[in-house]
């Protein structure tokens, strides 16, 4: 069946230090992924988009990266800050230019 | 505004009663969805409308859940008889087109709470 994984529930960074979450897939096939943040009471908002055929995206602090071979996005938060702490969402099409699917999330708790 | 519009933003019911929730999406956006989020859970993809296309109701729970959209504007999810199990924060988003390379844009949700 097909399925997507968030690494742990919940994860704990100390301010500063570099945060690294991952999203891994079996049996997709997906042409684009996703990653969004969400507040507690807030519904997500985006943060960046991936293609397959691309192997790493940048924005400010965060970068994405894409293994079509592994299956697996990393997303990365650089210089990470207390106001980083949110819940992130990873979100792909299963078979490629379809709907979104989204993960279950991971708490990430940046500690100052 | 700018952004997609819920409403009512809590919603407390009754077991057994019907209620409305409503979505105002980013205009121009053709592409418009509906999820679930219980408490502490993922999205959960209810339905979404493209255009005037047939709208993808794959993952409608119950025939109890039904949604409209009026062209490519105000959408509204409606539950009938709710049940204790349909409380959770109801998301709506809106997208430029519904392929996997258009970011969504969410509401804030409408949180249900079935008594």
């Amino acid at each position: 069946s097909q399925k997507i994984e968030q690494n742990s529930e919940a994860l704990n960074i100390q301010e500063g230090k570099t945060a690294t979450l991952t999203c891994n897939y079996t049996n997709y096939s997906p042409a684009y992924l996703q990653w969004y943040r969400q507040d507690p009471g807030r519904g997500p908002v985006f943060l960046l988009l991936i293609r397959e055929n691309e192997k790493e995206k940048r924005k400010e602090r965060l970068k994405v990266t894409f293994d079509t071979t592994l299956k697996q996005s990393l997303f990365h938060i650089t210089a990470s800050q207390p106001a980083d702490s949110a819940t992130y969402l990873c979100a792909l099409d299963m078979f490629g230019n379809e709907k979104l699917t989204f993960g279950t999330g991971t708490r990430l708790t940046i500690i100052p | 505004g700018a952004g997609v519009s819920q409403s009512p933003s809590n919603k407390v019911t009754e077991k057994g009663k019907d209620v409305e929730l409503r979505c105002d999406p980013i205009s121009g956006h053709t592409a418009l969805y509906w999820y679930r989020q219980r408490l502490g859970q993922g999205l959960e993809f209810l339905i979404y409308f493209q255009g005037n296309s047939a709208p993808d109701k794959s993952g409608l729970p119950s025939d109890r859940f039904s949604a409209e959209r009026t062209g490519e504007s105000v959408s509204t999810l409606t539950i009938q008889r709710t049940q204790q199990e349909d409380s959770a924060v109801y998301l709506c988003a809106s997208s430029l087109g519904h392929k996997g390379n258009q970011p969504q844009h969410f509401g804030d949700g409408t949180r249900l709470s079935i008594l």
